[in-house]
């Protein structure tokens, strides 16, 4: 089961870029990587998700590293409400299995 | 409704109630999750079901018993807890659509903050 690495926390000032990294070097096959934001005691929240492109929507941008074993998500303006913990996964059901393991992720602060 | 509700969204209970929590989903998927996440601590995943079935059991004790009438209805039923046992808990939905294809993001509710007392 591929499990993930993130630092503990970060601080960003408000309309700055926040790039938050994350490692994934057993990562293997064809799985995805997906980016959750959790905001204080609510349930968490799909940001994007990736395979090796780059992607990006209206909340985020994802950086895939071409060996696949890391990437960073950016958010390109912070916000105060962009104040959460993220976490970063694989998704295993490509692999055939369901088990999701969530990390500690990493709490980000945006600061005014 | 839209989304993934979760009721009640907060509950206290005592070591010897039986409760049950209750999810629902209004997306039309196919797959549905329960976590527990403990202060502190990461999500743990606790029990996945797909198509009604279990697929998916992450040594649980047996005083969670989860329940899968439909695609739509998750169920937890709790008891004999004991005051650990106290969290939030998740419950998650997503499409799952066949392997090699991943649009698995997962939606997920809001919570029931338990207490064991």
């Amino acid at each position: 089961d591929a499990k993930t690495t993130q630092p503990p926390s970060m601080d960003c000032a408000e309309g700055r870029a926040a790039n938050l990294p994350c490692n994934h070097s057993t990562i293997s096959g064809n799985e995805y990587v997906y980016w959750y934001r959790q905001i204080h005691s609510q349930g968490p929240q799909y940001i994007i998700h990736g395979l090796k492109n780059n992607e990006t929507n209206e909340m985020a941008s994802l950086i895939i590293t071409e060996d696949r074993k890391s990437s960073t998500l950016i958010l390109p303006h912070a916000t105060l409400r962009d104040t959460a913990v993220y976490y970063c996964i694989v998704d295993p059901t490509t692999s055939g299995t369901y088990k999701y393991i969530f990390g500690t992720g990493t709490r980000l602060k945006v600061l005014a | 409704e839209t989304g993934v509700t979760q009721t009640p969204r907060h509950l206290v209970m005592g070591m010897t109630n039986k409760k049950s929590l209750k999810c629902e989903q209004h997306l039309g998927h196919n797959a549905m999750y329960w976590y527990k996440q403990s202060a502190k601590k990461p999500l743990e995943l606790m029990f996945v079901y797909n198509f009604k079935e279990q697929t998916e059991n992450n040594s649980v004790p047996s005083r969670f018993s989860p329940e899968c009438p439909n695609s739509s209805h998750l169920f937890l039923h709790l008891h004999t807890l004991q005051p650990e046992d106290s969290a939030l808990y998740l419950c998650a939905s997503s499409q799952d659509y066949p392997a090699g294809v991943s649009y698995n993001e997962q939606f997920f509710g809001p919570g029931t903050r338990l207490t064991v007392l």
